[in-house]
């Protein structure tokens, strides 16, 4: 069975930093593209970033670029993703993502990141 | 605003089929047969229903179907059933900045 579990979500202030994690099981971490995908209170989901399978590629959406920084530990079928320069328009919850192909085939139960002061 | 434009809500009685539309540009949906769709039951995580713009993971009811006409894709639910009651999302590869775009979402209610 495919499981996906995030970690790391919490209140934080504007301005301050959050890492997230994502344990994974039931799949050849390694083997795979992993993503994370955003969904803001109320409103739609947004690709936040993709990581290729070895860790040398990474790509982000244009309003994260600089701040948050996609990682993984295959040793560990780890992801993360560490967030610098919260801001309020970041609160959402946070789904780690496996990228079977070109879709979002298994999901997380999502970590909420709340940016407030 | 999202990238791909969705209906905000269709409906239908159990039995009748709906169809959710999915309307991109030539630099998404029009450019890759990368269209997928998601079901969203509330307070949980979405689940890939199509993929490849006509596809079906295993375990996910014949029901479902997907289809593409230039930059425009689309949702077709069969035989509604109270449980199909959700929101649905399309989402695409893009060649723009952002790898991936999503649509707004299309809340389905089953009357």
């Amino acid at each position: 069975e495919v499981q996906l579990v995030e970690s790391g979500g919490g209140l934080v202030q504007p301005g301050g930093s959050l890492r997230l994690s994502c344990a994974t099981s039931g799949f050849t971490f390694r083997g795979s593209w992993m993503s994370w995908v955003r969904q803001a209170p109320g409103k739609g989901l947004e690709w936040v970033a993709n990581i290729n399978r070895e860790g040398s590629e990474t790509y982000y959406v244009d309003s994260v670029k600089g701040r948050f920084s996609i990682s993984r530990d295959n040793a560990e079928n780890s992801l993360f993703l560490q967030m610098n320069s919260l801001r309020a328009e970041d609160t959402a919850v946070y789904y780690c993502v496996h990228n079977s192909g070109w879709r979002f085939g298994y999901w997380g139960q999502g970590t909420l990141v709340t940016v407030s002061s | 605003q999202s990238a791909l434009t969705q209906p905000a809500s269709v409906s239908g009685s159990p039995g009748q089929s709906i169809t959710i539309s999915c309307t991109g540009t030539s630099s998404d949906v029009g450019a890759y047969n990368y269209v997928s769709w998601y079901q969203q039951q509330p307070g949980k995580a979405p689940k890939l229903m199509i993929y490849d713009v006509s596809k079906r993971p295993s375990g996910v009811s014949s029901r479902f179907s997907g289809s593409k006409s230039g930059n425009t894709a689309s949702l077709t639910i069969s035989g509604l059933l109270a449980e199909d009651e959700a929101d649905y999302y399309c989402g695409s590869y893009t060649t723009g900045s952002t790898a991936w775009v999503f649509g707004g979402g299309t809340k389905l209610t089953v009357l």
